[in-house]
């Protein structure tokens, strides 16, 4: 099973409102990303997970809250969102840990409208 | 990372084989080339990857020259299925994997 798992697949919110964007792999990854991607532009990293543990976050504004309840999965918190926050949110996975050449394996991504 | 370079868009005949470039010519030793694809409104997909020896599997060859400052990924016999966004990168393996994206190769298969 090579799956990454997203939901939902359509989320609109207004500017006011807090939703949850949720990720979950049961491929025994070790590492779980966040990644943005605008209209006919590539992804951009967002937050890098290892074990459990933010290790990466790429000056993502505060509004924008991840979090790995264990290592299967993954959310993205969102609050007081701008329009300009509407993207495609992609989830992704890795196997991670030493002397291992890593992969990522994405889920579908969830399409998010900022009103 | 090593910044690549690669051509803005390329179109392939069903059937043919597809060769996409890509120029790192500031690749470190250390850091191997990837190449995933984005079918439309798709997560991206894991192609292959490679250090210093060509590579093949399922779905693709990779060839890197001798020097490392550019590859080559091969579809074989490209189908319309493979129509996509293709993106080389470079990157390190330490622990897990810091995916850097450039603005990749759109590839158009026709009939």
């Amino acid at each position: 099973d090579t799956e990454v798992t997203q939901t939902p697949k359509h989320l609109v919110m207004g500017m006011t409102n807090k939703k949850s964007l949720k990720c979950e792999q049961h491929m025994g990854h070790r590492a779980m990303y966040w990644y943005k991607q605008k209209a006919k532009k590539p992804p951009e990293l967002m937050f890098v997970y290892s074990y459990e543990k933010l290790s990466i976050n790429e000056s993502v504004p505060s509004r924008f809250s991840p979090e790995c309840p264990n290592s299967s999965l993954l959310n993205l918190h969102l609050h007081a969102l701008q329009p300009e926050d509407s993207a495609l949110y992609l989830c992704a996975s890795s196997q991670a840990g030493p002397g291992v050449t890593d992969t990522q394996y994405f889920g579908p991504g969830t399409r998010l409208t900022v009103l | 990372d090593a910044k690549t370079t690669q051509p803005t868009s390329m179109d392939c005949a069903e059937g043919r084989a597809a060769n996409l470039p890509c120029n790192h010519s500031t690749i470190s030793g250390n850091e191997y080339v990837y190449w995933y694809r984005q079918i439309h409104s798709q997560g991206p997909q894991y192609i292959i990857h490679g250090l210093k020896n060509n590579e093949t599997n399922e779905m693709a060859s990779l060839i890197i020259t001798e020097d490392r400052k550019s590859s080559t990924l091969i579809l074989p016999h490209a189908t319309l299925r493979d129509t996509a966004v293709y993106y080389c990168i470079g990157c390190m393996n330490t622990g897990f994997q810091k995916l850097v994206f450039g603005t990749g190769t759109r590839l158009l298969v026709s009939p």
